[in-house]
C-alpha cells in the first residue's frame, strides 16, 4: 500500500484534458510544496515533470501543470497527445523521519 | 551533461546482501546534491530507499532502514547501496538517481535488474 493513493487509470482522447489527483496527509502533501511528478514509458527510467508542486523543469511542455489544494495535488495534462500514454506518479517529501514517499502510479491511455 | 550508470550484480542469493554503485559523470557529487535510490519491482510502483547528501548525511525509507546502507565515494565519483538479507520481495529493478531539493528527482540512471533467487 502505497502511502500517496493515486487512481490506478485514466484515460482521455488526443485534444482533451486530463486531471491525475494525488492524495496524501496533513503530513506530506498538506505540509509542504514539495511535490512531484513523473512519467514513465514501459521499459524506461522515470522522468521528473513537475517539481514543487507547479514547477516545470527545462524542456518539459507547458502542457503539463500542477497544482495543490489541502492534502491533495493534482497534475493536468492538456492537449492530450499520444506521446502522453504513460504510467504517472506523484512523489512528496514527508518530514525528517519519513522523508519521501510515493504514490502508487496512474496508467494514462490515450484513447 | 550529467549522467548516471548503475552496476552490480544482476542476481544475488536469498539472505545474502545486494550491492549496486551508481557513477556519476558530467558533474562532481562532491559540489552538491542529493543523491537517491529508488525501485521498481517487475509491474509494480516506485518505492524510495533512500537519499545521501554530497557530505554523507543519509535519509533512509524508515520501511528498508534496518537493512540498508548508502555510501558516496567522492574522489570515485560515485555513491553506493547496499541491502542486507534480501528476499525475494527484494527483486526489482534499481535507478539511481540526482535529487534537487528533497523530493525531486530530476536525473535518472536507466535502472538495473536485480533478482533475489537461489
Amino acid at each position: 500500500q502505497s502511502a500517496l493513493t493515486q487512481p490506478a487509470s485514466v484515460s482521455g482522447s488526443p485534444g482533451q484534458s486530463i486531471t491525475i489527483s494525488c492524495t496524501g496527509t496533513s503530513s506530506d502533501v498538506g505540509s509542504y510544496n514539495l511535490v512531484s511528478w513523473y512519467q514513465q514509458h514501459p521499459g524506461k527510467a522515470p522522468k521528473l515533470m513537475i517539481y514543487e508542486v507547479s514547477k516545470r523543469p527545462s524542456g518539459v511542455s507547458n502542457r503539463f501543470s500542477g497544482s495543490k489544494s489541502g492534502n491533495t495535488a493534482s497534475l493536468t495534462i492538456s492537449g492530450l497527445q499520444a506521446e502522453d500514454e504513460a504510467d504517472y506518479y506523484c512523489c512528496s517529501y514527508a518530514g525528517s523521519s519519513t522523508w519521501v514517499v510515493f504514490g502508487g502510479g496512474t496508467k494514462l491511455t490515450v484513447l | 551533461q550529467v549522467q548516471l550508470q548503475e552496476s552490480g550484480p544482476g542476481l544475488v542469493k536469498p539472505s545474502e546482501t545486494l550491492s549496486l554503485t551508481c557513477a556519476v559523470s558530467g558533474y562532481s557529487i562532491s559540489s552538491g546534491y542529493y543523491w537517491g535510490w529508488i525501485r521498481q519491482p517487475p509491474g509494480k510502483g516506485l518505492e524510495w530507499i533512500g537519499s545521501i547528501y554530497h557530505s554523507g548525511s543519509t535519509y533512509y525509507n524508515p520501511s528498508l532502514k534496518s537493512r540498508v546502507t548508502i555510501s558516496v565515494d567522492t574522489s570515485k565519483n560515485q555513491f553506493s547501496l547496499k541491502l542486507s538479507s534480501v528476499t525475494a520481495a527484494d527483486t526489482a529493478v534499481y535507478y539511481c538517481a540526482r535529487v534537487v531539493g528533497r523530493d525531486a528527482f530530476d536525473i535518472w540512471g536507466q535502472g538495473t535488474m536485480v533478482t533475489v533467487s537461489s
